[in-house]
Formats: C-alpha cells, sequence, structure tokens
C-alpha cells in the first residue's frame, strides 16, 4: 500500500522553464511534508519542507504549495537549471515520531 | 556537520550468506532508518529505531532484521541473502522524541549490494 503516491516518474524540462512534481498522501495524521533532492552516487538530501499550516513555502527557486483539503503537495522549480538534474522524492511524516515515508521518486532532466 | 556513515559502498555477497550493513551517526539523534531504494519503486522503508533497543517493522521488513545497540550504531541484517535483494541501502537518522522541531532526516552514502 502506498502512502504517498508521486507523479510523473520522470521529466524532462528545457532550461529556464518550471519543473512541476506531484504528490498525494493518505494519512490525514501526516503532519511534516519534505522534499529531498539526490544525486547520483549520493544519499538523499532536505530540499525544503512545510506544515500543514500553510499554503505555500518558498525558498529561492523552489517552492511547495500544499493542498491540505485535497490531501496533496507539489514542488515547483522555477527557472529549472541543469544543475537542477536529479531525482526528487517527496516524503511525509509525523512530527511526534519523525517517521518518514517516502514517494516512488521522480528523475528531472533540465536540458540546456 | 552531520555526518551518516554507511560501512560499506559497494559490497558482493552470496546467496545463502549472512549480511551486515553498518550505519553510525554522530548527531545523537535518536531515530534511525533503513531504506531501500530500487528504480521506480522509490525509497522503501525497512526498519525504524526509535531509541536505543527499540525497532519498529517498516513496509518490506522480511528477510531482513535490525540490531541498535548503542544510540550511534543502526545495523541491517541479511539472515541469508537472496537475489531480490540486491538493491541499494540507504541508512538515515533525525531527532524524535526529543521534540526536537528539526525533522531533517540525514542519510548516508548508501551501500549498493549485489547478492550472486
Amino acid at each position: 500500500q502506498q502512502q504517498v503516491k508521486q507523479s510523473p516518474q520522470s521529466l524532462i524540462v528545457q532550461k529556464g522553464g518550471i519543473s512541476i512534481i506531484n504528490c498525494a498522501y493518505e494519512n490525514t495524521a501526516f503532519d511534516y511534508f519534505p522534499w529531498y533532492q539526490q544525486f547520483p552516487g549520493k544519499g538523499p538530501a532536505l530540499l525544503i519542507a512545510i506544515r500543514p499550516d500553510v499554503s505555500e513555502k518558498k525558498e529561492g527557486r523552489f517552492t511547495i504549495s500544499f493542498n491540505k483539503s485535497a490531501k496533496q503537495f507539489s514542488l515547483h522549480i522555477m527557472d529549472s537549471q541543469p544543475g537542477d538534474s536529479a531525482t526528487y522524492f517527496c516524503a511525509a511524516s509525523l512530527s511526534a515520531t519523525n517517521k518518514l515515508i517516502f514517494g516512488t521518486g521522480t528523475l528531472l532532466a533540465v536540458q540546456p | 556537520d552531520v555526518k551518516v556513515t554507511q560501512s560499506s559502498r559497494y559490497l558482493v555477497k552470496r546467496t545463502g550468506e549472512k549480511v551486515f550493513l553498518e550505519c553510525v551517526q554522530d548527531m545523537d539523534h535518536e531515530n534511525m532508518f533503513w531504506y531501500r531504494q530500487d528504480p521506480g519503486l522509490g525509497l522503501r522503508l525497512i526498519y525504524f529505531s526509535y531509541d536505543v533497543k527499540m525497532k519498529e517493522k517498516g513496509d518490506i521488513p522480511e528477510g531482513y532484521s535490525v540490531s541498535r545497540e548503542k544510540k550511534e550504531r543502526f545495523s541491517l541484517i541479511l539472515e541469508s541473502a537472496s537475489t531480490n535483494q540486491t538493491s541499494m541501502y540507504l541508512c538515515a537518522s533525525s531527532w524524535g522524541y526529543s521534540g526536537k522541531r528539526n525533522t531533517e532526516a540525514f542519510f548516508g552514502q548508501g551501500t549498493r549490494l549485489t547478492v550472486v
């Protein structure tokens, strides 16, 4: 049973374009929603995270949009750059335990 | 800097062998995790430990066990390795019951295990 569903599986974007990755969750008790970025040969690293008391969080070119009623959240990468090419994972957890449940990942390729 | 260190980057084992994957963190984190990463399946939680000697099964615990005798060390054990356990294994750590708001999980670089 996939508790966090992520789409698309892969994405190709032109340099300067907007990359959008979507996630949906099932457990309404989740209260922490991070995105992780993974480069080849490396472990994932935290990119940006949001809690359900806000609908949007922006850090530089990266924005999370959160829709609590739809149980969905998405990552937007503005002005995508070739250096953004990586695998992106959404995740969800309960703050009480910090036990992270991940989505299936999106392989992003930004073409120059 | 937080450091999560996995003992091996690459490992090749034979079917039926008992395999130990070791992970050490230096942040005094309560939580430690073992994930398995496979193409198209993302990061699947094998086991989660929220304290010394405490563990909780994840989504795919079959064929695996874990040991956490010290807070900084979390071991994943493949009791009898099989070819379908060929994968990338990632260890992570984070704050847990101490209630710290920084909930970031820090990952090791992974161990690519091949079972032949």
